[in-house]
């Protein structure tokens, strides 16, 4: 069954660094999605993506955030200057349309730890 | 601004027995809203989604209904088995040109032999 791959599973770094995550969404998917979970707390939506532009994003997702599909399967999450704050799980999603009528497919999620 | 609740926040029940998991929101109008299943470390397992138009969806030994209403939804579990201990999250998505979903910090279950 498709599934929604992410990498790395962990990644440490230390304040001020970019991190990229990285994502591969289910082949036939169109929309992609990145959320975060803060350990403890909820999932707490952070953007969604489509046809190579920004369809939505919440207000966690300010200027050190940004996404792009650099090739036609990965889709990736910069954070250009992480913060502490920024430690969390992040999770990507996929969905074969948007308008939030269908299902979300997650990924596993990578967990980021900012020291 | 939707709030999204989750009662209770944890669960401990023997095998076999059945359940009701509660989600409530405080803005009806939304446009839809989903469950899914979180295992420790892990992310989101799809469950069941709920168009507002529908009143109720089941899958296997789940089901799940919808009060938009009352804003109201419950996840029914029937014989409950060791393998269903996970944190259960709703989301809902709300109508009106955004579709940012909203999630309730769940409902830890705990299904022991």
């Amino acid at each position: 069954e498709p599934e929604v791959t992410q990498t790395p599973s962990h990644q440490v770094t230390q304040m001020g660094q970019e991190v990229i995550l990285r994502c591969v969404p289910i082949s036939n998917h169109l929309y992609f999605y990145w959320y975060r979970q803060i350990l403890g707390q909820k999932v707490e939506f952070l953007v969604s993506f489509y046809n190579n532009e920004i369809s939505e994003k919440s207000e966690i997702f300010d200027d050190q955030f940004s996404v792009e599909r650099p090739d036609g399967s990965n889709f990736t999450l910069k954070i250009r200057s992480t913060k502490l704050e920024d430690s969390a799980m992040y999770f990507c999603a996929s969905s074969p349309m948007g308008t939030g009528r269908n299902e979300q497919f997650f990924g596993p999620g990578t967990r980021l730890t900012v020291l | 601004k939707q709030e999204v609740t989750q009662i209770p926040a944890a669960l401990s029940v023997p095998e076999g027995e059945n359940l009701v998991l509660n989600c409530s929101f405080t803005d009806s109008a939304i446009y839809n809203l989903q469950w899914f299943r979180q295992d420790p470390g892990k992310g989101l397992t799809s469950l069941l989604l709920i168009q507002s138009s529908q009143r109720e969806q089941t899958s296997g030994r789940l089901n799940a209904s919808l009060d938009k209403s009352s804003g109201r939804s419950t996840l029914y579990i029937a014989a409950s088995q060791p393998g269903d201990s996970a944190t259960y999250l709703c989301a809902v998505r709300a109508s009106g040109g955004s579709y940012i979903p909203t999630f309730g910090r769940g409902t830890s279950l705990i299904v022991h032999p």
